[in-house]
């Protein structure tokens, strides 16, 4: 299985702060790989797809990056809104695997 | 839009048969493109994929669950559904049933499902 690490777990932030998330694949995924932003009691909602592609509807203070097997989310200028968890997905290849989720709190 | 609905028992006992339905509406499951899966999240924990099933009723399953799991297909209904077997304490997750391509998307809203006796 391809393995995903997400880092940080957790980051403390204020309304307005650039907050940048990281993915790494254990192995190659090309740049198939998902973003997804989850509240409490919740589904996981996608923001990006194909590392870089922004889901319809998703504001575009959220942009996703590719360099080899390291990927990023960035949030331009974090919301009230944005507070949340968000996770990583490989698309790669079967099974699918999760990064373990960076949870954005209040600083 | 495409919209996901889990449908099923909240309470299950150990050693049982776990079952869920989800029901799509707003498009067909047989339009292809697209693995219909299920997903399920642990109390507090992150997401683990379970399997998918394609419209034609191909499968694949998590290898962590495989020996527990059926996925299938009722195309007339827009449905299709997860069977996991000799269920214990660990199986109480909340499940989701997602739409699959380049990520999932859209997601049923989740149903908890805990087993105890």
């Amino acid at each position: 299985d391809i393995q995903m690490t997400q880092s940080p777990s957790s980051v403390s932030a204020s309304v307005g702060d650039r907050v940048t998330i990281t993915c790494r694949a254990s192995q190659g995924i090309s740049s198939w790989l998902a973003w997804y932003q989850q509240k409490p009691g919740i589904a996981p909602k996608l923001l990006i797809y194909a590392a870089s592609s922004l889901q319809s509807g998703v504001p575009s203070r959220f942009s996703g990056n590719r360099s080899g097997t390291d990927f990023t989310l960035t949030i331009s200028s974090l919301q009230p809104e944005d507070f949340a968890t968000y996770y990583c997905q490989q698309a790669n290849s079967f099974p699918v695997t999760f990064g373990q989720g960076t949870k954005v709190g209040v600083k | 839009q495409v919209q996901l609905q889990e449908s099923g028992p909240g309470l299950v006992k150990p050693s049982q048969t776990l079952s869920l339905t989800c029901t799509v509406s707003g498009g067909s499951i047989s339009s292809g493109g697209y693995y219909w899966s299920w997903i399920r999240q642990h109390p507090g924990k992150g997401l683990e994929w379970i399997g998918y099933i394609y419209y034609s009723g191909s499968t694949y399953y998590n290898p962590s669950l495989k020996s527990r799991v059926t996925i299938s297909v009722d195309t007339s209904k827009n449905q299709f559904s997860l069977k996991l077997s000799s269920v214990t304490a660990a199986d109480t997750a909340v499940y989701y049933c997602a739409r699959g391509s380049n990520g999932f998307d859209p997601w049923g809203q989740g149903t908890l499902v805990t087993v105890s006796s």
